[in-house]
């Protein structure tokens, strides 16, 4: 079975500065991977995702992932943060290439911006 | 746009009480998944569904049933409700083999309290 491993609970920001989010994943062979974001009190909201191909992907908010097979990893990055980043954001593996569409979460990281 | 709308977004009840949380998806989508979420501890998987009556047991489903009598529709059931139930709910859905990966869509969410 796939997990995953979100390192970080907590990271704060400055606006307009970087921010990267690590997600390590388990799993055999090659993992569907996800990531999520939630406001405050909202459902989640697809980011971006990965299944093949370049093993840079661009999501929607400004947001990119990389896919590093090496590490097992699939971080998430911006360039700049805005204040409306501010959020929980949950990294999600699942079993690619099989019927089986169940996801595994991370336990997530808040990402809190400073003025 | 997917849209999975989630009967209430917030609930209270009484120890004891039969609880019914329902989830509509309008996507015609052939899965279903009821998760709870507690802080620290990300999304657990408490029951999905591959298809109309279908229904498969996820990681945490002591306490729960669920009900899918319709595709569009998958009702997560509390039999009777506990204060350690207390969590805020989410359901999701994802079209199946049609997609490449198969993408889960989140409802807003049921903040259930049991007092």
């Amino acid at each position: 079975a796939q997990s995953v491993t979100q390192p970080d609970i907590h990271i704060t920001v400055s606006e307009g500065a970087s921010l990267e989010l690590r997600c390590n994943y388990s799993y055999g062979a090659t993992p569907y991977l996800f990531w999520y974001v939630q406001s405050p009190g909202q459902g989640l909201q697809l980011l971006l995702k990965y299944f093949s191909g370049d093993t840079l992907v661009q999501g929607i908010k400004g947001f990119e992932a990389e896919f590093k097979r090496s590490q097992s990893s699939f971080n998430l990055r911006k360039p700049s943060v805005h204040w409306s980043d501010a959020a929980e954001y949950f990294c999600a593996v699942g079993a690619g290439n099989s019927n089986d569409y169940k996801l595994s979460f991370g336990a997530g990281t808040t990402v809190t911006v400073r003025a | 746009d997917v849209k999975v709308t989630q009967s209430s977004r917030y609930l209270v009840k009484r120890t004891g009480e039969k609880v019914f949380l329902e989830c509509v998806q309008d996507m015609d989508h052939e899965n279903m998944f009821w998760y709870r979420q507690d802080p620290g501890l990300g999304l657990r998987l408490i029951y999905f569904s591959y298809d109309v009556k279908m229904k498969e047991k996820g990681d945490i489903p002591e306490g729960y049933s669920v009900s899918r009598e319709k595709k569009e529709r998958f009702s997560l059931i509390l039999e009777s409700a506990s204060t350690n139930q207390t969590s805020m709910y989410l359901c999701a859905s994802s079209p199946g083999l049609v997609e490449i990966p198969d993408t889960q869509y989140f409802g807003p969410g049921t903040r259930l309290t049991v007092l």
